[in-house]
């Protein structure tokens, strides 16, 4: 039972565009998000993370939205460089809880 | 300043033979954990331990053991390795428990088993 999906396992985006990444959960009880990077054979790096109580967070080039009605939540990279080419992972928790549950990866590339 | 280091890097073993995946950290983090990557599977706790001294289940716990030697250090154990068990394993540490602070990954201990 997959509880975190990320539907998408690639995605090709043109360098200085858009590249919107998305995750969809199932567990109503999640209140706490978390994007992660990671580049071939390094381990994932944090990158971004959301409250329940907000609907977007900002850092930089980064923006998480999360819709809690729907049970999804997005990452949009603006613009999009080629060193941003990695695997995203979504990931999910209770805030204050020690288990990350992670979804499957949306491998992005960015297109020079 | 190193972050959270695991050894080995790569290691192959014969189904049936045990080992001891090492992980370090030097952040003074309180909370470590132990995950397995495999294809379309995304990450997978096995277990962690949120402080010295004490250690829990994750969600995939079965045919492994771990120990927290220190502060420092957490070990997971393939007692008799099977087949099953060829992944990526990555060692994790945090400040405290999740939402506090992000969870810091080493880069992982790809193994084999044939």
């Amino acid at each position: 039972d997959q509880q975190v999906k990320q539907n998408s396992p690639s995605l090709s985006v043109q360098e200085g565009r858009i590249s919107i990444l998305n995750c969809d959960y199932t567990n109503s009880m999640f209140d706490y998000f978390l994007w992660y990077k990671k580049y071939p054979a390094e381990g994932p790096t944090f990158l971004i993370s959301i409250s329940s109580i907000k609907d977007k967070n900002e850092d930089g080039r980064f923006t998480v939205f999360l819709n809690k009605s729907a049970k999804h939540l997005s990452l949009h990279i603006v613009p999009s460089q080629p060193g941003d080419s990695a695997v995203y992972f979504c990931a999910a928790t209770n805030f204050g809880n020690e288990k990350l549950t992670f979804g499957t990866g949306t491998r992005l590339t960015i297109i020079p | 300043n190193a972050g959270v280091t695991q050894t080995p890097k790569f290691q192959v073993l014969k189904t049936g033979q045990s080992m001891t995946l090492q992980c370090a950290q030097d952040m003074n983090h309180n909370s470590m954990y132990w995950y397995r990557q495999d294809p379309g599977m995304g990450l997978r706790l096995i277990y962690y331990s949120a402080s010295e001294g004490t250690t829990d289940k994750g969600e995939v716990p079965n045919g492994y053991n771990v120990s927290r030697l220190n502060k420092r250090e957490f070990s997971l154990r393939l007692e008799s390795a099977a087949p099953s068990q060829t992944s990526v394993y990555f060692c994790a540490s945090s400040i405290g428990r999740v939402g506090n602070q992000p969870q810091h990954f080493g880069d992982g201990t790809r193994l084999s088993i044939l």
